[in-house]
């Protein structure tokens, strides 16, 4: 199955500055790749999306790149801000061989992000 | 809001028992994920139905079961509890029919402690 690797497992940025979180994975058939936000104790949030057809989409301070031969895709937050602090999760999605409809995504292990004033 | 509701937020239980965990998705979609979320963990995959039917397992000890109803929603079932259970519950919904995105759509979670 998929597997995801996400580093590093904390990043501390200064207020402004930039943050990259990076992520590989397993399956070359992975076609889609979404970056989740998760507050404490809330549901993780799409925040960005990238699919296999594409090499960079940006919306905002947030964009995303994937290298498809290398099999990975980094998240970047430029002009960082006290409201990005969270945890960031990458995935990846999976396409099953037991029938219609088996399809969903692996997470990456997260990334605790901390803005520091 | 996501448009996927989960019942009941939290829930305090103790070890040796049984809870069921609900999920409604959202409006039209087909698929139900459960996924668990220990303590500074991530969201480890447990499994996924489609349209009333099972179609992925990840990491679902014996002890924990799911189904889906012909209404869609869906109930996760632990038994056995232990207090490694505790953790954070979440359902996600997707796949639209006709409309297969891959993004996933979580509720806000069921908050399980055993003590």
């Amino acid at each position: 199955g998929e597997n995801v690797e996400q580093h590093p497992s904390t990043l501390s940025v200064q207020e402004g500055d930039s943050a990259v979180i990076k992520c590989t994975y397993s399956d070359s058939a992975s076609n889609y790749f979404p970056w989740y936000k998760q507050e404490l104790g809330k549901r993780p949030q799409l925040i960005i999306d990238i699919r296999s057809n594409v090499g960079e989409k940006k919306d905002q301070r947030i964009a995303v790149t994937l290298n498809k031969t290398a099999k990975h895709f980094s998240l970047h937050i430029t002009e960082t801000q006290p409201e990005d602090s969270a945890v960031y999760f990458c995935a990846a999605r999976w396409v099953g061989f037991s029938g219609g409809g088996a399809d969903g995504l692996t997470f990456g292990k997260g990334t605790h992000l901390i803005i520091q004033p | 809001d996501s448009g996927v509701t989960q019942t009941p937020k939290h829930l305090i239980t103790a070890t040796g028992q049984r809870v069921t965990l609900r999920c409604s998705p959202r409006s039209g979609d087909l698929s139900v994920y459960w996924y668990q979320q220990s303590l500074d963990q991530g969201l480890q995959f447990l499994i996924q139905y489609y349209n009333g039917e099972e179609r992925a397992k990840g990491n679902i000890l014996e002890r924990f079961s799911a189904q889906q109803f012909p209404d869609l929603h869906s109930e996760l079932n632990l038994s056995s509890l232990e207090l490694g259970d505790s953790a954070l519950y979440f359902c996600a919904s997707s796949q639209r029919a006709g409309a297969v995105t891959g993004e996933l759509f979580f509720g806000e979670g069921s908050r399980l402690t055993v003590l």
